[in-house]
């Protein structure tokens, strides 16, 4: 079965510099949720986008910025990276809908370093 | 917004020893609560949910319990083997986005 895709894998990048990161969600999944994991913690929710709208803010930094495309792929767009933007972000999606369990499906994540 | 704690934040377990963890979470509005397994560097992976209309759900050596009153749920592996070494994570979301534990270290001894 087709997973969430997120490319880079790995990305490492200089103070600030910028960074794109993509996601690829499931087919026919209309939903897609940018977390973000520093080491040694529970994930955080950034941002999330239904039907290529976004409808919810969670604890995303202004220099971050998020879109969802015509296709469903997302991307998020890092500015002025600092050290402590070090971290694994995940893209998830999920079908949502009355008949839904939305259930998030993880894509491997995108390791960024910031030096 | 939702705040889940979890509780122990490490455990080690003897083989085929049962394990659980215990989460609490502060919206009563809350009604999807998923158990996600994650290994060093990898993704979260579901293991088991639970929506707020149920009370206990099990599939295999896994359970889930909730009580709504209290606001907490629990995960229970049972026959626990090497291979379920990892960190869990416990959620709740009423909105979707998810709100997550701080994570529990379990290890398995062989």
């Amino acid at each position: 079965a087709a997973g969430v895709i997120q490319s880079p894998r790995h990305l490492i990048k200089e103070k600030r510099e910028t960074a794109t990161l993509k996601c690829y969600p499931i087919p026919r999944h209309d939903t897609v949720y940018w977390y973000q994991q520093g080491p040694g913690q529970d994930p955080q929710f950034l941002i999330s986008f239904y039907e290529k709208m976004q409808s919810d803010k969670g604890s995303i930094p202004d220099r971050f910025s998020a879109q969802q495309f015509s296709d469903y792929h997302s991307e998020l767009n890092m500015s002025s990276l600092e050290l402590g933007d070090s971290a694994l972000y995940f893209c998830a999606s999920s079908l949502v809908g009355p008949s839904s369990y939305n259930e998030q499906f993880f894509g491997p994540g995108t390791r960024l370093t910031v030096l | 917004g939702e705040n889940v704690e979890q509780h122990p934040s490490t455990l080690s377990v003897q083989e085929g020893d049962s394990a659980v963890i215990k989460c609490t979470y502060s919206d009563s509005a809350s009604n999807y609560f998923p158990w996600y397994k994650q290994e060093l560097g990898k993704r979260p992976q579901l293991i088991i949910d639970i929506r707020s209309n149920v009370g206990e759900k099990k599939d295999q050596r896994i359970a889930v319990t909730l009580n709504k009153t209290a606001k907490h749920f629990s995960l229970h592996i049972t026959e626990t083997q090497p291979e379920d070494s990892a960190v869990y994570f416990c959620a709740a979301t009423y909105d979707y986005k998810l709100s997550f534990g701080a994570g529990t270290t379990v290890t398995v001894r062989a």
